[in-house]
């Protein structure tokens, strides 16, 4: 089956710095792919769509000079968070999007970001 | 605008009991429906889904029947093993391969 990666999974970073985050998908093509971010007992709240060779798409209340969203490729698209704040600190979550199976979405396994 | 609300957990079974997680949603149009399950450690997979009103998407011996007259899409499973503990998200698309939105999950964990 269709397989998405997250790297890190887990990351520990200053307050002030800047964290990426990477989303691949493995064994297929993905023109689009999802930014999802999911806090404590919540539910998981889109950030941005990220479509390959242009740019994201943000959510309502979604800051996109802090959250900086790369898709350069159609395996790999990135979050950056810049100036990180303990506010930021979540789990952040991927999906994928076959490019030539348009209603299936294929999730990654997330990444847990602690802003000290 | 749209919306998911499933029922809080934790859901506590003992193996071989009969589950069900209620899920109702609001939406204009038509959308699809989707069980997600996420065990520990792992990303989301999907479980089941469904199209179109009436429809009942399966797998794994869960259920779930697509019920526009009540905007509800609950799941069912007749007889659920230790294996099945994990949480479960009901989510919905306003149309296909569009983001999804989700509820809160509900964490099922079963006993044996």
């Amino acid at each position: 089956g269709a397989v998405v990666s997250q790297h890190p999974s887990r990351v520990i970073c200053k307050s002030g710095t800047s964290v990426k985050i990477e989303c691949r998908s493995l064994d297929f093509q993905a023109t689009t792919m999802f930014w999802y971010r999911q806090f404590p007992k919540q539910s998981l709240m889109l950030m941005a769509t990220s479509n390959e060779g242009s740019k994201a798409t943000y959510e309502q209340g979604v800051e996109k000079d802090k959250f900086l969203i790369n898709h350069a490729s159609l395996t790999l698209s990135t979050l950056t968070v810049t100036s990180a704040h303990p506010e930021d600190s979540s789990f952040y979550i991927c999906s994928a999007r076959e490019s030539d199976r348009v209603s299936e979405q294929y999730f990654g396994p997330g990444t847990r970001l602690t802003v000290t | 605008g749209n919306s998911v609300t499933q029922m809080e957990g934790p859901v506590t079974l003992s193996e071989e009991a009969f589950l069900t997680i209620n899920c109702t949603y609001t939406a204009t149009g038509y959308p699809s429906l989707f069980w997600y399950v996420q065990y520990p450690g792992e990303g989301l997979q999907l479980l089941l889904k469904a199209t179109k009103a009436d429809d009942k998407g399966s797998n794994k011996g869960f259920e779930a029947t697509y019920r526009k007259e009540t905007t509800s899409f609950h799941l069912e499973k007749g007889s659920v093993q230790v294996s099945d503990s994990a949480v479960y998200f009901c989510a919905l698309s306003r149309q296909a391969g569009t983001a999804l939105i989700f509820g809160k999950g509900t964490t099922l964990s079963v006993s044996s």
